[in-house]
């Protein structure tokens, strides 16, 4: 069955720092990857896809996300935290065209503090 | 140029009840899917609308029913409603040809259902 993971329910760093929040995924055939951002009372704002390619790809707001085949991971990460990139993240996959269902990890709630 | 719309954008109702949600999708794109999230919980696929009919479905009961209408817009039907009902609902669109690079479901801001 195709599934995503997202391990961590939270993510705490201090403003500057690097950050990163994980996700792994489970499914067969080529993955498109996505990542998208929730903030509160609001839908989901689209941040950076892997479709092919180069397996570093940088989407929105400076994230950026490394495709990892044999891990089969897809981390997001960002070089320097910013407090207004405190909010909920969304690892999700798609199999058979990005167009299609997408299967979404249950969330990390990324934590920057001042 | 108008991104994903949803009405309303709050809801209560009580159990037993149906509920109309509505979607207007961004310019341009032509199918329509529905996610309910509930609270604490990622979205899951509900289903997808391409050509007035659709064409994948998630792993949800007959209860909840769809619409497309020729203007590419459309609604979520949920019949004789569950507490368990309760949630997110958003819809997001895109464009049904696999082949643009830049292709991907753009999300509405979504209607928060209530069910007493």
């Amino acid at each position: 069955a195709q599934s995503v993971a997202q391990p961590e329910d939270q993510v705490n760093v201090a403003e500057g720092n690097p950050l990163t929040v994980k996700c792994t995924y489970s499914v067969s055939g080529n993955p498109y990857l996505f990542w998208y951002v929730q903030y509160p009372n609001r839908g989901l704002q689209f941040l950076l896809k892997y479709i092919t390619g180069d397996n570093l790809v940088k989407g929105s707001y400076g994230f950026e996300a490394e495709f990892n085949k044999s891990q089969t991971s897809f981390h997001l990460k960002k070089p320097s935290a910013l407090v207004s990139d405190s909010a909920l993240y969304f690892c999700a996959v798609s199999y058979g065209g990005a167009t299609n269902k997408l299967i979404f990890g249950t969330g990390t709630l990324l934590a920057v503090q001042p | 140029d108008a991104g994903v719309t949803q009405s309303p954008t709050h809801l209560i109702k009580t159990r037993g009840q149906q509920v109309t949600l509505r979607c207007s999708p961004k310019s341009g794109h032509d199918t329509v899917s529905w996610y309910q999230q509930a609270l604490g919980q990622g979205p899951q696929f509900i289903f997808q609308y391409y050509e007035e009919e659709e064409r994948q479905r998630g792993n949800f009961p007959d209860r909840f029913s769809g619409h497309q209408f020729p203007n590419y817009s459309s609604e979520l039907n949920v019949n004789a409603l569950l507490l368990g009902d309760s949630a997110l609902y958003l819809c997001a669109s895109s464009l049904a040809v696999e082949l643009a690079v830049d292709n991907e479901q753009f999300f509405g801001p979504g209607t928060r259902l209530t069910v007493l």
